[in-house]
């Protein structure tokens, strides 16, 4: 079965960049890849997501390797407020829509130090 | 984005017995699923709850276990049936429709 490999845990100073790294060698050409980060006592939330292209939004930047076979979530400058669970999951491809059902990895426990 | 709220949003149960969970959506969304996080592990996609038909499920979960509702496009449960210990997870509601996935926060269920 396709999967996503992190690492379990990773650490950063406050004000620095965070590069979170994700090994998706097995999934599908046509997965889409989500990241989602999680605070105690809450539901997953939405970072970003990507098929090919590197992507920018106001919370990160995904970097998508060329292969595919691994990405890199990147927070430019990391808050206190960054301390969560980072996963690495992948969508299927369903009718050109990439929200679709979610396989999670098992995360990265990211602790920001002020 | 969707507000999503569920309930109970937590409970502790005797074994044996069964508990029906309520996800509740603020406006129409096309795609619903639950999801279990057992403790200090990761989410794991248990069905997608499907409109007007029966759930489809993962592997390694079954309709006996897990019946799902959805009778609308705002509104699905889940039951967790004939509960065990091994049924102590958080079980979460996503939706999604044209946007990323959200979540509610989850049901804590215990079961003694």
């Amino acid at each position: 079965d396709a999967k996503t490999t992190q690492p379990n845990s990773m650490e950063s100073n406050e004000e620095e960049p965070v590069h979170l790294p994700c090994n998706h060698s097995t999934i599908s050409g046509t997965d889409y890849i989500h990241w989602y980060r999680q605070l105690p006592s809450q539901g997953p939330e939405y970072v970003i997501h990507g098929l090919t292209s590197n992507v920018n939004n106001r919370m990160a930047s995904l970097a998508i390797a060329e292969d595919r076979k691994s990405s890199t979530l990147i927070l430019h400058r990391a808050t206190l407020r960054d301390a969560a669970v980072y996963y690495c999951s992948y969508a299927p491809n369903a009718g050109g829509t990439s929200y679709g059902k979610l396989t999670f990895g098992q995360g990265t426990i990211l602790t920001v130090h002020p | 984005s969707a507000v999503i709220s569920q309930k109970p949003s937590r409970d502790i149960c005797q074994r044996g017995t069964s508990l029906t969970i309520q996800c509740q959506v603020d406006s129409q969304v096309t795609m619903m699923f639950w999801y279990r996080q057992q403790p200090g592990q990761s989410l794991t996609l248990i069905a997608t709850a499907n409109q007007g038909s029966e759930a489809t499920y993962e592997s390694g979960f079954v309709i006996d276990k897990f019946p799902i509702s959805r009778p609308n496009l705002t509104f699905s449960t889940l039951t967790v049936s004939n509960m065990s210990p091994e049924d102590s997870s958080i079980y979460l509601c996503g939706t999604c429709g044209g946007q990323p996935q959200h979540f509610g926060d989850g049901t804590r269920l215990s079961i003694l």
